[in-house]
């Protein structure tokens, strides 16, 4: 079964870069029949798809953020990544990395999250 | 864009309760639907996908239904596991991407 696993620092200064990486295990990164996704909850509201990249290296970012966002894969370490520009306060949350099945679309394995809070 | 408005955004229930909860695209997504339940503290769990069909191990309680533009989930007899929030979720192909509704904070009454 394919595990995910994040990682990165948890505070982050405002106008800084968020950068975290989700490690996958259980399974190969280069599997055709899924994209990787970060998504992000702020603490007590609900979710937001960040993005997706294949691995391909091809991306699709949610059009709220892609000024911001950039997504990249690493597969020599089964591993991707998430770098978050210009942060404020508001891109305080708890970052998920996910495995989208390619054709359902479904958000079938995810990782724990992990708390990134943006302050000086 | 695609908006989800999912209803209610808190409901209250006793065990044995049926419970439904509605999501509707602000346009045709055909089948593209799915639903997720969140506990505290924990990341999300898909429950059924491509708006009516059940993931593999999740009780038969819970389902789906609907296309276009209104989908419903219900669990037909509430129990206390079932305490959560649930979200459901569009994906679209033009552009490329996933939406998810507001969320549904289930308790029990």
């Amino acid at each position: 079964q394919v595990q995910l696993q994040e990682s990165g620092p948890g505070l982050v200064k405002p106008s800084q870069t968020l950068s975290l990486t989700c490690t996958v295990s259980g399974g190969s990164i280069s599997s055709g029949s899924y994209y990787w996704s970060w998504i992000r909850q702020p603490a007590g509201k609900g979710l937001e798809w960040i993005g997706r990249i294949y691995t391909s290296g091809s991306t699709n970012y949610n059009p709220s953020l892609k000024s911001r966002v950039t997504i990249s894969v690493d597969t020599s370490k089964n591993q991707f990544s998430l770098k978050l520009s210009s942060v404020t306060a508001a891109d305080t949350a708890v970052y998920y990395c996910a495995s989208e099945e390619s054709s359902a679309k479904t958000l079938d394995y995810w990782g724990q999250g992990t708390l990134v809070t943006v302050s000086s | 864009d695609i908006q989800m408005t999912q209803s209610p955004s808190s409901l209250s229930a006793s065990v044995g309760d049926r419970v439904t909860i509605t999501c509707q695209a602000s346009q045709d997504i055909s089948n593209y639907l799915n639903w997720y339940q969140q506990k505290p503290g924990k990341a999300p769990k898909l429950l059924i996908y491509d708006a009516s069909n059940l993931e593999t191990g999740v009780p038969s309680r819970f389902s789906g239904s609907g296309s276009g533009t209104d989908f419903t989930f219900t669990i037909s007899s509430l129990q206390p596991e079932d305490i959560a929030t649930y979200y459901c979720q569009q994906y679209d192909n033009l552009p490329p991407s996933i939406t998810f509704g507001q969320g549904t904070r289930l308790e029990i009454k």
